[in-house]
């Protein structure tokens, strides 16, 4: 089974809908938490990044992070076409650049 | 800003031959390297972190003697497929970091085998 699981697996939200994305690690030793846009053929681009306990909002792009639970989750406000693509949550244990990550969510966001 | 370069960017190589894909980090120092495969329908796999002053460490089913990894300072990294076969192909990326920062990654070497 993978240390970092994410759900669902795709999801459909019309244009203007929230899409929310959960990933969850289950390797106690993770202390930072990435998300990632990957549009399909491209390399991922890290969209938001979380290491504390609680939420950061950046513009449409919210992520909650509960370090007890090791939960993460993405929530995309008033999403848009271009939004659809695979989202990627990543953890890491240390500095490092070593991150395991998940089987990803595909989000399409219907016009 | 901080970039990773990667090239070559689309790769086709003949059964069991080999290829060489490379990482340059600009803007920044990578202490850190990573190497990860997304083969087709999958998610990213890690093959191997290298960190500078440290052995480079491989994950299970991955080897130096098929993936052997240079990381010779804080700027460029490389990585070899010896003898690449069907199972080899996929989007190979590297992942470059100075500590307490973000991951940057390379656009990506995407392997074909014929």
């Amino acid at each position: 089974q993978q240390k970092v699981q994410q759900s669902p697996e795709s999801l459909i939200v019309p244009e203007g809908g929230m899409a929310s994305l959960n990933c969850t690690s289950s390797d106690r030793n993770v202390d930072y938490f990435w998300w990632y846009r990957q549009h399909s053929g491209k390399s991922p681009k890290m969209l938001m990044s979380i290491f504390s306990n609680g939420e950061k909002e950046e513009g449409r792009f919210t992520v909650h992070l509960n370090k007890a639970s090791l939960h993460t989750s993405l929530h995309i406000r008033d999403s848009q076409p271009s939004d659809s693509a695979l989202y990627l949550c990543a953890a890491s244990d240390n500095a490092g650049a070593k991150l395991t990550f998940g089987g990803g969510t595909r989000l399409t966001v219907r016009p | 800003g901080a970039l990773v370069y990667q090239y070559p960017r689309r790769t086709i190589c003949k059964s069991g031959t080999s290829m060489r894909m490379e990482c340059q980090a600009v803007g920044f120092q990578a202490t850190s390297v990573a190497w990860y495969r997304q083969s087709p329908q999958k998610t990213f796999e890690l093959i191997a972190l290298s960190t500078v002053n440290s052995a480079i460490k491989y994950e299970q089913n991955f080897t130096q003697e098929k993936f052997p990894i240079s990381h010779p300072n804080l700027s460029f990294s490389s990585m070899t497929v010896l003898n690449a076969y069907l199972e080899d192909r996929g989007l190979y990326l590297c992942g470059a970091r100075e500590a307490n920062t973000e991951v940057f990654f390379g656009k990506g070497t995407r392997l074909t085998v014929v």
